[in-house]
């Protein structure tokens, strides 16, 4: 079956960390994003890619780097400059174009211990 | 600002009667709409696409939408606490640019 797969989901991260959050389609998909959901709170823009080997920066990019080497790949990694990385992760991916919703994976719980 | 505004909730429902769930935005460029339903400590799935204005009716759900008066709307007919979710509303130019949500209980 076609799809996103994120994983870990769930990951604690230690004070001055850098962790990584891997994403994972096969749906062919052009357009990757990553998004940061707090409780009660919307949807948060961190990157986007809208094509191999080249991303753009979202609403809140800072203390977040990605890479997109592969199609089906776009891991996020949460470096030591995130300040509050306890948050809910999504990774989403849409057909590059097309005027249709997101498919997103499962999540990534990050907590800082 | 591209904004998509929803009310919060949380929006209370019996089990059984319709629940009506409202979408306001500011991008007159949007063309496309999005209801997605979000379980607590889930990922959202989308249940509802809307490309011109009028409805859309895909079983108990029913997406409307007026692009003149740049509001989208989405009503669950016959209510089950299973519908009892977070929904959150999206609108595309180009990217999403989504709403906040509201919270939806139904209560048995």
């Amino acid at each position: 079956d076609g799809g996103i797969t994120q994983s870990p989901k769930y990951l604690f991260r230690k004070e001055g960390q850098n962790v990584t959050l891997s994403c994972e389609q096969n749906l062919n998909h052009d357009a990757m994003y990553w998004y940061r959901q707090d409780p009660g709170q919307g949807l948060r823009l961190i990157y986007y890619s809208q094509i191999v080997n080249d991303f753009q920066k979202g609403d809140i990019a800072e203390g977040y780097s990605v890479s997109r080497e592969k199609k089906e790949s776009f891991p996020l990694t949460v470096t030591s400059a995130q300040k509050n990385p306890t948050a809910f992760y999504l990774c989403a991916s849409r057909v590059q174009g097309a005027d249709n919703g997101y498919t997103f994976g499962s999540g990534t719980r990050l907590t800082v211990v | 600002q591209k904004e998509v505004e929803q009310n919060s909730g949380p929006l209370s429902v019996p089990e059984g009667a319709i629940a009506s769930l409202n979408c306001t935005y500011s991008d007159r460029g949007s063309q496309s709409f999005f209801w997605y339903r979000q379980y607590s400590g889930k990922s959202p799935e989308l249940i509802m696409s809307i490309y011109s204005n009028g409805d859309k009716e895909d079983g108990r759900f029913t997406a409307q939408l007026n692009k003149a008066s740049q509001y989208v709307s989405l009503l669950i007919r016959d209510s089950q606490p299973s519908d009892s979710a977070t929904y959150l509303c999206a609108g595309s130019n180009y990217q999403l640019i989504w709403g906040a949500g509201t919270k939806l209980i139904i209560k048995p």
